[in-house]
C-alpha cells in the first residue's frame, strides 16, 4: 500500500526558531499534499494544499509567511514554521494524493511540534 | 455551511457491537469516509463509501445514505484495542475531507 513519512516524528524548540517537518512519498508520486494541525480533543484542521511545482493554497486564517509549504517534487513537501511560539505546538500531519485517485488521501504518521 | 455532527464519546464492552453514527452537510459530494484515530497517532483509512448501501470488511462496516446525509461505522466483536476516536469524513465538490471532531469510542471489559 501506498506510505507517506514524515520527518522528525517529535520535536521540541525554544521560542522564535524556525522548525522544517517534512513529508515524504515513498512509493507513489503524490501530486497533491495536504498540511494538518490537529490540538488535543479537537479535529483536524487544514491548514493547506500543495500541488507539486506551484504556491500552496492556504485555508482562511492560516498565516502563509508564518507557515512556508514547498511541494518541490512529486514526493516531497516540507512544512516550516517560522519564528515558532508556545501557540504553534501542535500535531501536524501531512497526507498525500496521487494523480490517479482525486477520493484517496494517505496519511503520514504526524509530527509532534512542542515550543517552549 | 459544512459541517459533521457524531457523538463525542461513546462506552461499549469488549465482545459486543457499536454503531457510530454521523449526518453530514457538504458542498457537493464524493463519497465518505471513516478514519480509526489512536490518542497521539495520525489517522488510518477504515472504509470509503460513494455509493448507498452497506460495505462489510472484516469486523468493520461502514453504511451510506446520500439522500439523508447520514453514515455509519459498524463494529463487531469489539476488542480492546478498539478504543480510539472515529472521524467521520464527507469529501465535498472540490474533493476535500471535511473533518468533524470524531468520535471517542471507550472499550471495557
Amino acid at each position: 500500500g501506498a506510505v507517506v513519512s514524515q520527518h522528525p516524528s517529535r520535536v521540541i524548540c525554544k521560542s522564535g526558531t524556525s522548525v522544517k517537518i517534512e513529508c515524504r512519498s515513498l512509493d507513489f508520486q503524490a501530486t497533491t499534499m495536504f498540511w494538518y494541525r490537529q490540538f488535543p480533543k479537537q479535529s483536524l484542521m487544514l491548514m493547506a494544499t500543495s500541488n507539486e511545482g506551484s504556491k500552496a493554497t492556504y485555508e482562511q486564517g492560516v498565516e502563509k509567511d508564518k507557515f512556508l509549504i514547498n511541494h518541490a517534487s512529486l514526493t516531497l513537501s516540507t512544512l516550516t514554521v517560522t519564528s515558532a511560539h508556545p501557540e504553534d505546538s501542535s500535531f501536524y500531519i501531512c497526507s498525500a494524493r496521487d494523480g490517479t485517485s482525486r477520493e484517496t488521501q494517505y496519511f503520514g504518521p504526524g509530527t509532534r511540534l512542542l515550543v517552549l | 455551511g459544512q459541517n459533521i455532527d457524531q457523538p463525542t464519546e461513546m462506552t461499549a464492552t469488549e465482545g459486543a457491537i457499536v454503531q457510530i453514527n454521523c449526518t453530514y452537510q457538504t458542498s457537493g459530494f464524493n463519497g465518505l469516509f471513516w478514519y480509526q484515530q489512536h490518542a497521539g497517532e495520525a489517522p488510518t483509512f477504515l472504509s470509503y463509501n460513494v455509493l448507498d448501501g452497506l460495505e462489510e470488511k472484516g469486523r468493520f462496516s461502514s453504511f451510506l445514505s446520500r439522500s439523508k446525509g447520514y453514515s455509519y461505522l459498524l463494529l463487531k466483536e469489539l476488542q480492546m484495542k478498539d478504543s480510539a476516536s472515529y472521524l467521520c469524513a464527507p469529501m465535498d465538490s472540490n474533493y476535500q475531507l471535511i473533518w468533524g471532531a470524531g468520535t471517542k469510542l471507550i472499550i471495557k471489559p
